[in-house]
């Protein structure tokens, strides 16, 4: 399993951007880059996940680095609501099947 | 409610008596994931079942742990001998099979409190 670095806080205002990074410099060229997070008291929520170009989707942006060694996962308007523990998982391609959670990042949004 | 469906929420019990929690996943959903989280840390995989067959399990699952599902519908965890260090959340997911979507869906966890 590729080893991720996140940063273990950060912390952003209300309605403004937010750009949580994530290290996985051992990656494999068939890992996807998958992005959870954990609302306080729930489980984990999928987030996004892409291989090697850039992905959006209603909740967030991927940007995934050209090596894929990195990539960074954008909300674009942060709302209260996105404070989470956002983990970053390369994980296999088809026929992928547990998840391997790292510590991930808490994220705090200030009102 | 079409979600992952975990029960009970919470359970006290006393060191050495056994526990079970049930699972029920998204209907159409033929792969059931099991995991465990304790605080501040993030879940680890415990076992993963597509349909009725157990194609993985972590060495964190000891012989005192065992998970089922059969006819490839809920899933149940059991944990015999519940020591203190089973204190955690146990948490359900379900997904599709992986040729149609990476995502996993999880439930709400299952809160364990050995005493």
């Amino acid at each position: 399993d590729a080893k991720t670095t996140q940063p273990n806080s950060m912390e952003s205002n209300e309605e403004e951007p937010v750009h949580l990074p994530c290290n996985h410099s051992t990656i494999s060229g068939t890992d996807y880059i998958h992005w959870y997070r954990q609302l306080p008291s729930q489980g984990p929520e999928y987030v996004i996940h892409g291989l090697t170009s850039n992905v959006n989707n209603r909740m967030a942006s991927l940007a995934i680095a050209e090596d894929r060694k990195s990539s960074t996962l954008i909300l674009h308007r942060a709302t209260l609501r996105d404070a989470a523990v956002y983990y970053c998982i390369p994980n296999g391609g088809q026929g992928a099947q547990k998840l391997v959670f790292g510590q991930g990042t808490r994220l705090t949004i200030n009102p | 409610d079409t979600g992952v469906s975990q029960d009970p929420r919470h359970k006290i019990t006393k060191r050495g008596q056994n526990v079970t929690f049930r699972c029920d996943p998204i209907s159409e959903h033929n792969r059931l994931y099991w995991y465990r989280q304790t605080l501040g840390q993030g879940p680890e995989f415990l076992t993963y079942f597509q349909n009725e067959a157990q194609l993985e399990k972590s060495r964190l699952l000891s012989d005192r742990f065992s998970a089922e599902r059969p006819k490839g519908s809920f899933s149940t965890l059991e944990i015999q001998r519940t020591e203190q260090g089973d204190s955690a959340m146990y948490l359900c997911a379900s997904s599709l099979p992986a040729t149609s979507s990476y995502e996993q869906y999880f439930g709400p966890g299952t809160r364990l409190t050995v005493t």
